[in-house]
């Protein structure tokens, strides 16, 4: 089955610094890519959709200078939390929808980054 | 106005029995998709079953079957002989347009606890 891999899948760091987190699929390609952002016992929110070589489409409400998203390849995604700040902890999920796919599961999720800022 | 509504924050249910899980939406498309995932305390995001809104028939996969009342706008999760690995958040997401529109919207989830 098609598999999507997040690293890192725990990350810790200071107030103020960048964190990069990048999304791979590994067994397929994949035109688009989402992120979202899921808070302690509440529902998934979408952050943004990234299509390879173009700009990061955000939704309402998301910062797009705080919340760089690269995707440079057909399989890789990056997500960079520019500044963090404690507010931004939180956990991050991509997913990846498959070149050329229709129907039902057109995503695939990661495994998730759990994101703590001290 | 709610797109995806669940109802139930938590549910309680017997080892081997079944349980139904309560999503209902709202959406003014006519060609739409809608989705359970399971979330395990791990966080990944499991698919489990998919119905589009022109299938006549309600999806099955294994042990999950769909409740789909298109007029009711309710497609309800039903897990039936319930096993204690079943333990986890479960959220209902809608995919509106077509098969081109990859956009999700999540419900808030129900968490299930399974008991011996």
């Amino acid at each position: 089955g098609a598999v999507v891999s997040q690293h890192p899948s725990w990350v810790i760091c200071k107030s103020g610094t960048s964190v990069k987190i990048e999304c791979r699929s590994l067994d397929f390609q994949a035109t688009t890519m989402f992120w979202y952002r899921q808070f302690p016992k509440q529902s998934l929110m979408l952050m943004a959709t990234s299509n390879e070589g173009s700009k990061a489409t955000y939704e309402q409400g998301v910062e797009k200078d705080k919340f760089l998203i690269n995707h440079a390849s057909l399989t890789l995604s990056t997500l960079t939390v520019t500044s963090a700040h404690p507010e931004d902890s939180s956990f991050y999920i991509c997913s990846a929808r498959p070149l050329g796919s229709v129907g039902q599961e057109t995503q695939y999720f990661g495994p998730g980054t759990r994101l703590l800022v001290l | 106005a709610q797109k995806i509504t669940q109802t139930q924050p938590g549910m309680f249910v017997q080892e081997k029995e079944a349980v139904t899980l309560d999503c209902t939406y709202d959406t003014s498309d006519q060609s739409y998709g809608l989705f359970w995932y399971k979330q395990p305390s791990s966080g990944e995001m499991i698919f489990l079953i998919y119905q589009g809104s022109y299938d006549e028939q309600n999806a099955t996969e294994g042990r999950y079957s769909l409740n789909f009342q298109k007029a009711r706008k309710s497609a309800n999760l039903v897990i039936s002989a319930s096993q204690l690995g079943d333990s986890a958040m479960y959220f209902c997401a809608m995919r509106e347009g077509g098969y081109n529109t990859d956009k999700l919207i999540f419900g808030t989830g129900t968490r299930l606890q399974v008991f011996p």
